[in-house]
């Protein structure tokens, strides 16, 4: 099976603007998780998404949101870029998601935010 | 606060030495997961423990659940330099259902 993919895998943005990050699970795999991995700052959750539905929700602003298409592609969006946004941003696809499955994760896509 | 800690969060290992990472967690967790981020690259699954005390090795690898189901550890022996990289524990239940994952331990070897 080919495995995760995320687009773009680099992007340069300036304050203010948003941004729309691609994620392309393993076939078969229903659940999509975001993370956000900064220096220092390890793997930070943001959302996972099973069967279109957010099912969880990490401690970030609204700013980010994102949503599930019904073939499990999804997408993460950031509106309003601050400089702090700056980061690896990284899908990770699971057959059923939640906390008893591993997760198999995308290259990520590496924002800068000017 | 984070409810899953790793401990060192760096360790240099002298080429040949072993060493252990420890991953701690403020709550009883379903299942403890360790993935493998090599500089660059993306974390990458390497197993998971779901017994009470249950132990897994994997060629040099020795992963272990502790007996209260709130800690981990992984053991290299041997280390070699394709060791090298960033180790994250995972636990599962510590914050809801999801995955919670430990802040890492950056592993560095000097040949």
């Amino acid at each position: 099976k080919a495995g995760v993919t995320q687009t773009p895998r680099y992007l340069i943005k300036t304050r203010g603007q948003q941004v729309t990050l691609s994620c392309s699970p393993i076939s078969g795999h229903r659940s999509v998780s975001w993370y956000q991995q900064t220096p220092g700052q390890g793997l930070q959750f943001l959302f996972e998404y099973f069967s279109e539905t957010q099912r969880n929700k990490g401690n970030f602003p609204g700013r980010f949101s994102g949503r599930q298409f019904s073939n499990s592609r999804s997408e993460m969006n950031v509106s309003t870029l601050e400089l702090g946004d700056s980061a690896l941003y990284l899908c990770a696809s699971s057959e059923f998601g939640g906390r008893n499955y591993e997760q198999y994760f995308g290259p990520g896509t590496r924002l800068t935010v000017t | 606060g984070q409810q899953v800690m790793q401990i060192p969060q760096y360790q240099h290992v002298q080429e040949g030495e072993d060493f252990t990472t420890y991953c701690n967690s403020s709550t009883t967790l379903s299942n403890i997961q360790w993935y493998k981020q090599r500089p660059g690259g993306h974390p990458v699954f390497l197993i998971q423990l779901v017994k009470s005390g249950e132990v897994k090795k994997q060629k040099r690898l020795t992963f272990q659940f502790g007996e209260a189901k709130k800690n981990s550890s992984l053991h290299i022996t041997a280390t070699q330099t394709t060791d090298v990289g960033t180790y994250f524990c995972a636990g599962g239940g510590a914050a809801g259902n999801k995955l919670t994952f430990g802040g890492g331990t950056r592993v560095l070897v000097k040949p």
